[in-house]
């Protein structure tokens, strides 16, 4: 298995531009959690979604970002429009159900200037 | 508001020496805790576990012990090696909530040769 897949590795885009991060999760995991990491607040969960219904989505900094899941295989996270604190980690994440193991992608690296 | 805090952003340990890791919780209905090991460039990676009927748990060199009174786990490793030096998280999550996991902010190991 290639685990999971997150795309791009690095992002650099203008204040105000629209970002897309996406995350292929492993096959027959059924959840999926977006995950943001700053020095200060460390790993800060986003949204996860459950058999890609999004079931949490209380850690969205703002209306700005956005997640989907159309299927089990792709979700994205969107940020739009872009400011300079949205710079960034991104990690997405899943698992097999409630109590199978996270597996980290390699994350998205986000830099707004 | 951050339910899990590592308070020592940085450790330095000699090679050989014990290194140890503190993690503090205010959630009391967490009821299992994880360590994550994390290098640069990578997503985090399960290291140990513990539930919360148990007060210690050993898996080689890396031992976790649970303080449920105190809200307080460490990560004992013992004897630390060059490899060991990372991005350590601590992660909480409980069964009423999905077992959805909580991170710290991370502490980063450096082994000294």
């Amino acid at each position: 298995d290639a685990g999971v897949i997150q795309s791009p590795r690095h992002e650099v885009t203008e204040m105000g531009q629209e970002v897309t991060l996406r995350c292929k999760p492993i096959s027959g995991h059924d959840y999926l959690f977006w995950y943001r990491q700053t020095m200060m607040r460390g790993l800060e969960l986003l949204i996860y979604f459950n058999n890609n219904v999004p079931i949490d989505d209380s850690g969205m900094p703002e209306d700005r970002f956005s997640a989907k899941m159309p299927n089990a295989s792709f979700s994205t996270l969107k940020i739009q429009p872009s400011e300079p604190r949205d710079s960034a980690v991104y990690f997405c994440a899943s698992r097999r159900g409630r109590t199978g193991g996270y597996t980290f992608g390699s994350g998205t690296r986000l830099t707004v200037v | 508001d951050q339910q899990v805090k590592q308070n020592s952003p940085s450790l330095s340990v000699q090679e050989g020496r014990i290194s140890i890791l503190n993690c503090d919780y205010t959630n009391s209905m967490f009821d299992y805790f994880l360590w994550y090991k994390k290098y640069p460039a990578e997503g985090p990676t399960f290291l140990i576990s513990i539930s919360s009927i148990k007060d210690k748990n050993e898996d080689g060199r890396f031992t976790v012990f649970l303080n449920k009174s105190a809200k307080h786990l460490s990560l004992h490793i013992v004897p630390s090696q060059p490899g060991d030096s990372a991005v350590y998280f601590c992660a909480a999550s409980s069964r009423s909530n999905d077992y959805k996991l909580s991170f710290g902010a991370g502490t980063t190991v450096t082994v000294r040769a």
